[in-house]
C-alpha cells in the first residue's frame, strides 16, 4: 500500500517559470513532510518542510503547501533554474519516527 | 561533523555470494535508518534503530536481510545469498531522536548509498 503517492513520474519547464511538484497521501496521522532532492548517485538532500499543523511554508525560491483536507501538498519552485533539475521526493513522517517517501517526480528545467 | 558515510559505494558480486554494508552516522544522531532504492522507485523503509535497538523491520527485509547496531554507533546491513533482485541502491540515514522539528527543519540526513549490482 503506498501512503505517499506522486503521480507525475516527470515534469518539464522551461527556465524562469514555475515548477509545481504535486503530492499526495493517505494516512492521516503523518505530522510532519518533506521534500528531498536527489541528483544521480548521490544520496537524497533535504530541500524543505512543513509540519501538519502549518499550511505553508517558504523558504527562497521553494514554497511547500499543505491541504490536510485533500491530504494534498505540493512544492513550488519559483523562478526554475537549469539547477533544479533533479528528482524530487516527497516524504512523511509518522508518529513513531518513521519516513515514507513517494516515488518520485523527475524534474527538467530546459534553458 | 563529516556527515553521514556509507561503504563501499559499490559493490558488484555474483548471485549467492554474502555482501555487507556499512553506515556510519552523525555521531549526536541516535536513530539510524536504512532504505532500499530502486530505478524509477522512492526510497524504500527496510529497518531502523534506536540506539543499538532495532524498532521496526520491513517486511521486504527478508530472512536474508540482517542489520544490525551493536554500540550503537555504526550499523551494518548484510545480505547473504544475493540473488539478482537485491541489485539496488542501499541508503542510510540518521536523525536525532525524538525530533519536534519546527517548520523548516530536516529529519533525515542521508549518506551518498551504496550501490549493489548481483550478477
Amino acid at each position: 500500500d503506498q501512503q505517499v503517492k506522486q503521480n507525475s513520474p516527470s515534469l518539464s519547464v522551461q527556465e524562469g517559470r514555475i515548477s509545481i511538484l504535486n503530492c499526495d497521501y493517505t494516512n492521516s496521522m503523518f505530522d510532519y513532510f518533506l521534500w528531498y532532492k536527489k541528483y544521480p548517485a548521490e544520496g537524497p538532500t533535504f530541500l524543505i518542510s512543513i509540519s501538519s499543523i502549518k499550511d505553508k511554508n517558504e523558504d527562497g525560491r521553494f514554497t511547500v503547501f499543505l491541504n490536510k483536507s485533500a491530504k494534498h501538498l505540493s512544492l513550488h519552485i519559483v523562478p526554475s533554474q537549469p539547477g533544479d533539475s533533479a528528482v524530487y521526493f516527497c516524504a512523511a513522517r509518522t508518529s513513531y519516527d518513521k519516513v515514507i517517501f513517494g516515488p518520485g517526480t523527475s524534474l527538467s528545467v530546459i534553458p | 561533523d563529516t556527515g553521514v558515510s556509507q561503504n563501499p559505494r559499490h559493490k558488484i558480486t555474483k548471485r549467492g555470494q554474502n555482501v555487507t554494508f556499512r553506515c556510519d552516522p552523525i555521531s549526536e544522531h541516535n536513530r539510524l535508518y536504512w532504505y532500499r532504492q530502486t530505478l524509477g522507485q522512492g526510497p524504500e523503509f527496510l529497518t531502523y534503530f534506536q540506539n543499538e535497538a532495532q524498532l521496526e523491520k520491513s517486511r521486504l527485509l527478508s530472512d536474508r536481510f540482517s542489520a544490525e547496531r551493536p554500540k550503537g554507533s555504526f550499523s551494518t546491513l548484510e545480505i547473504q545469498r544475493t540473488e539478482q533482485g537485491d541489485s539496488a541502491m542501499y541508503l542510510c540515514a540518521s536523525s536525532p531522536e525524538g525530533l519536534t522539528p519546527s517548520s523548516g527543519a530536516n529529519v533525515l540526513t542521508f549518506g551518498a548509498g551504496s550501490r549493489l549490482t548481483v550478477l
